[in-house]
């Protein structure tokens, strides 16, 4: 199984809202990934996690909170956002890069599609 | 058909043509470098790789060649089809963990 699994799709939240984007593979990789993505723009770092541990915060605000409950799952909670941060949120995942000596392929979620009204 | 990443954003070639998407990174520490692809609606895939000790990396119908000199990076398709349209992102580390995408270009291959 290659796959990560991002749900939900679509989700459309208003600024007082709390909801959470959740992400998932079984891969087996202990690195997890989140990435923010605007229309027509590269993906944007947000988050990293090694080993379940919070291993980079690409100075994010924080109504953006990250949570690693165990190695398979992701989860992204969502408090007070703004309209800007409408954009697609993708996950990603791959082997702790320093246990690679070769490459480190990150495998991509479909990403949810997120709009803040 | 050939971009020039950050100033052409847009490549149009004919099916069967080869294709040729430029990326300029701008960190000389970097040593790891990946081309995605990505298709409406869908996350990143992973297209190649290629680590800072090469400078060619061969795939089926893909080469990415890299010139650190220049700090450079190229995608070569060959005998574009259809299916190869959507946009690719070159992207850089230095540490494996943090990934920087270039701004992508988008490719449109006509029938």
């Amino acid at each position: 199984d290659t796959e990560v699994t991002q749900t939900p799709k679509h989700l459309v939240m208003g600024m007082t809202n709390k909801k959470s984007l959740k992400c998932e593979q079984h891969m087996g990789h202990r690195a997890m990934y989140w990435y923010k993505q605007k229309a027509k723009k590269p993906p944007e770092l947000m988050f990293v996690y090694s080993y379940e541990k919070l291993s980079i915060n690409e100075s994010v605000p924080s109504r953006f909170s990250p949570e690693c409950p165990n190695s398979s799952l992701l989860n992204l909670h969502l408090h007070a956002l703004q309209p800007e941060d409408s954009a697609l949120y993708l996950c990603a995942s791959s082997q702790v890069p320093e246990r690679i000596a070769g490459h480190n392929e990150q495998f991509f979620g479909p990403g949810t599609r997120l709009t803040v009204l | 058909g050939e971009s020039v990443g950050l100033h052409l954003p847009t490549l149009s070639v004919q099916e069967g043509d080869n294709s040729i998407i430029n990326c300029a990174y701008s960190n000389s520490a970097s040593d790891y470098f990946i081309w995605y692809k990505q298709e409406s609606g869908k996350g990143p895939q992973f297209i190649i790789d290629i680590r800072s000790n090469m400078d060619k990396r061969q795939g089926q119908r893909v080469t990415v060649l890299l010139n650190k000199t220049v700090k450079h990076l190229s995608l070569q398709i060959a005998a574009t089809q259809p299916g190869d349209s959507a946009v690719y992102f070159c992207a850089e580390t230095g540490n494996f963990n943090k990934f920087y995408f270039g701004s992508g270009t988008k490719l449109n291959v006509k029938p």
